[in-house]
C-alpha cells in the first residue's frame, strides 16, 4: 500500500515568488492536513481538508492557502514568499476527519522549501 | 489553550539501555488523543504509539510503551533496549479537541527531544 507522497521533495524559490506543494494521501484517505516545521516555531498546523472542504485552519496569514481535489489529493500554495517561509512542509493523511484511531495519521516525507 | 511540553531538548542513552522521554500536556477537553512520533534526519514523521484519554491501560507497541498518568497530565515514552537506529528527534503530540464534542485532525506538537544512542 503506497504511503503519503509529497512533491517536490526540495524547492528553492526567490522572495516574492509563489509556490505550490502537492500531497497525495493514502488511497481511501479523505483527510489531508498540512504542517509547517521550522527550527524557531517547531511544528505548526496550517490547515485540514476533508472531502474538498477546509475543516480547520491554523494561525497563518492569508498568503497560505490550500485546496483538495475530488481524488483527495491536496495542494498548498504560498504567495509572495518571504524568507521566513523557509521550512519543511509536512502533510498528514487520515481516513476521516476527527479520527480517534491510533493509526489515524500518516505523514509524508515533506517538502523542504528554501526561500532566498 | 491546549499545549504539549517536552522539557528535554536532548538526551543520550547507551545502546541496549532503556530511556524515558518526558511529555506533559494541558487540556480541558475530557476526550483527547496523545501520540508519539519519531522524526529521523530524513524528515518523515513516523508514528510510534497512541494513547486515548479513556484507555484504561498504558499503550505498548513493541519496544515502545507509554507511561500515561492522567491525573498528572503526563504521557512519557519509554523505549526499551535502545538501538542505534533509534537516534532521532521525538515528538509528543495531542489531537486537538473541540467544545461540544467532535474532534479535528489538528495535532498540537511539543518542541521535541533529540535522542542520541551511543554504542
Amino acid at each position: 500500500k503506497a504511503g503519503v507522497t509529497q512533491t517536490p521533495r526540495y524547492l528553492i524559490k526567490t522572495r516574492g515568488q509563489q509556490v505550490t506543494l502537492s500531497c497525495s494521501p493514502i488511497s481511501g484517505h479523505r483527510s489531508v492536513s498540512w504542517y509547517q516545521q521550522t527550527p524557531g516555531q517547531g511544528l505548526q498546523f496550517l490547515f485540514e481538508y476533508f472531502s474538498e472542504t477546509q475543516r480547520n485552519k491554523g494561525n497563518f496569514p492569508g498568503r497560505f492557502s490550500g485546496r483538495q481535489f475530488s481524488n483527495s489529493r491536496s495542494e498548498m500554495n504560498v504567495s509572495t514568499l518571504e524568507l521566513g517561509d523557509s521550512a519543511l512542509y509536512l502533510c498528514a493523511s487520515s481516513l476521516t476527519s476527527g479520527t480517534s484511531a491510533k493509526y489515524g495519521y500518516t505523514f509524508g516525507s515533506g517538502t523542504r522549501l528554501t526561500v532566498v | 489553550a491546549q499545549k504539549i511540553t517536552q522539557t528535554q531538548p536532548g538526551m543520550f542513552v547507551q545502546e541496549k539501555e532503556a530511556v524515558t522521554l518526558d511529555c506533559t500536556y494541558d487540556t480541558s477537553d475530557p476526550s483527547y488523543g496523545l501520540f508519539w512520533y519519531k522524526q529521523p534526519s530524513s524528515g518523515e514523521m513516523i508514528f510510534l504509539i497512541y494513547q486515548g484519554s479513556y484507555d484504561q491501560q498504558n499503550a505498548t507497541e513493541g519496544r515502545y510503551s507509554l507511561n500515561f498518568q492522567k491525573a498528572r497530565k503526563s504521557a512519557n515514552l519509554v523505549i526499551s533496549a535502545s538501538q542505534l537506529g533509534d537516534s532521532a528527534m521525538y515528538f509528543c503530540a495531542m489531537r486537538e479537541g473541540r467544545l461540544y464534542g467532535g474532534a479535528t485532525n489538528k495535532l498540537i506538537f511539543g518542541t521535541g527531544t533529540l535522542l542520541a544512542v551511543q554504542p
